[in-house]
Formats: C-alpha cells, structure tokens, sequence
C-alpha cells in the first residue's frame, strides 16, 4: 500500500516558518490533506486538495505539493501552533485513505 | 452544524468484538451527500483509518484490518457503527467517528473520541 512519510518533529521559533514535508511515491499525482491535532483533541483539518483552506483556518497556514513531496507551511508561527501535524492521501489502489506518521511541531 | 459522538465499552476483552457507535446530530445521516468514517489512533502514536460507509451501504476498509472490520449504519437512529473482532491488545486505541464528503474529500470533521483498552 502507498507509504507517506513524515519527519517526527519540527523546531521553529516564535513568528518564524515552520515547514513540514509528507514524502510519497509520485505523490503530486494525489491530493494532499492536512491535519493539526493539540493534545487530547480530536485532529482539526487545516488544509485540504493541497493547498485549499477550511473555512475558519488562519492565512498562515498553506500548502503545496511537487514531484515526491508535499509541503505544509505555517508562517509567523504562534505558541498556539504547536501540535501534531498530519499528511493524508487517498489511495486509489487499495481504496483506502492512508495517514502519514506525524510531525510534531515545537515553537521554542 | 454537525457533531459526532462516539460510544461504547471502554474495556473488551482479548478475543472479542469491539463494539462502538457514532450518533450524529446536527445532520441527517441519510444524506447521500456524505460518508461515514471510523479512524483510531493507539496511545503515542499516528493516526490510522479503519474504513467508512455510505448512506446506501457501500463501503470501503483497510486492507490491514479488512477481515476482522464490519461497519453498518442505522438511519433510523441517525447512527453508524463499528464492529472489529477478534481483538487483541494491538487494538487499544482512541476510537474517532468522522464525516466527509462523498468521493475521496478528507474526513471532516470529528468526533471527540473514545478510548477503548483492550485487556482480560
């Protein structure tokens, strides 16, 4: 089945840029979503078809995604940005939705 | 606006079938508009999806947790269910319902989440 791949965690200071990658095989030919998860609270869509914006999510929030892999960007990140961060892909082969493993992003 | 609330034994023991059920409220599940979906994500780590259902009573699930997965839904009661059997202590997890639009759209969005243990 198709593997997504995350890097465990990302460190970023106050109002800088936090970057998170989701690798996969091709995965430009796929729409990419985007998950933040605080603790004990359910995962909160921040970003759907690569780089569309829920209603309700700050413009700091984006994304992309090219050739082997998927980027989510926060910009002037905020304390209140830390949390897990969570790629996810429909697979077409196994019919199936595949999460990657998570980022956990650190505002220091 | 739509909620989701999941519920079920919080303890099953090894062997045998854990049983969950999400209410929805909010929206009529009989909408042919959306799916429902069952996600669980173990102590520490990743999420992982279970499967979903449509209104009509389609479905699709892993392939990892296939044999074992039954999910069905109970318009009359604006609820949708989990079966998994056969579990083990591996299956101890936080258990979420979600919704999403028909087709590949993401879950969206989610219930609170309930934990279920899996030990005799």
């Amino acid at each position: 089945s198709y593997v997504l791949t995350q890097p465990p965690s990302v460190s970023v200071a106050p109002g800088k840029t936090a970057r998170i990658t989701c690798g996969g095989n091709n995965i430009e030919r796929k729409s990419v979503h985007w998950y933040q998860q605080k603790p004990g609270q359910a995962p909160v869509l921040v970003i759907s078809y690569d780089s569309d914006r829920p209603s309700g999510i700050p413009e700091r929030f984006s994304g992309s995604n090219s050739g082997n892999t998927a980027t989510l960007t926060i910009s002037r990140v905020e304390a209140g940005d830390e949390a897990d961060y969570c790629c996810q892909v429909w697979d077409s082969s196994s019919d199936s939705y595949v999460f990657g493993s998570g980022t956990k992003v650190t505002v220091l | 606006q739509v909620q989701l609330q999941e519920s079920g034994p919080g303890l099953v023991k090894p062997s045998q079938t854990l049983s969950l059920t999400c209410t929805v409220s909010g929206a009529s599940i009989s909408s042919g508009t959306y799916y429902w979906s069952w996600i669980r994500q173990p102590a520490g780590k990743g999420l992982e999806w279970i499967g979903r259902i449509y209104t009509s009573g389609g479905t699709n699930y892993s392939p990892s947790l296939k044999s074992r997965i039954t999910i069905s839904i109970d318009t009359s009661k604006n609820q949708f269910s989990l079966k998994l059997s056969s579990v083990t202590a591996a299956d101890t997890a936080v258990y979420y319902c979600a919704r999403g639009v028909i087709g590949t759209s993401p879950p969206d969005p989610w219930g609170q989440g309930t934990l279920v243990t899996v030990s005799s």
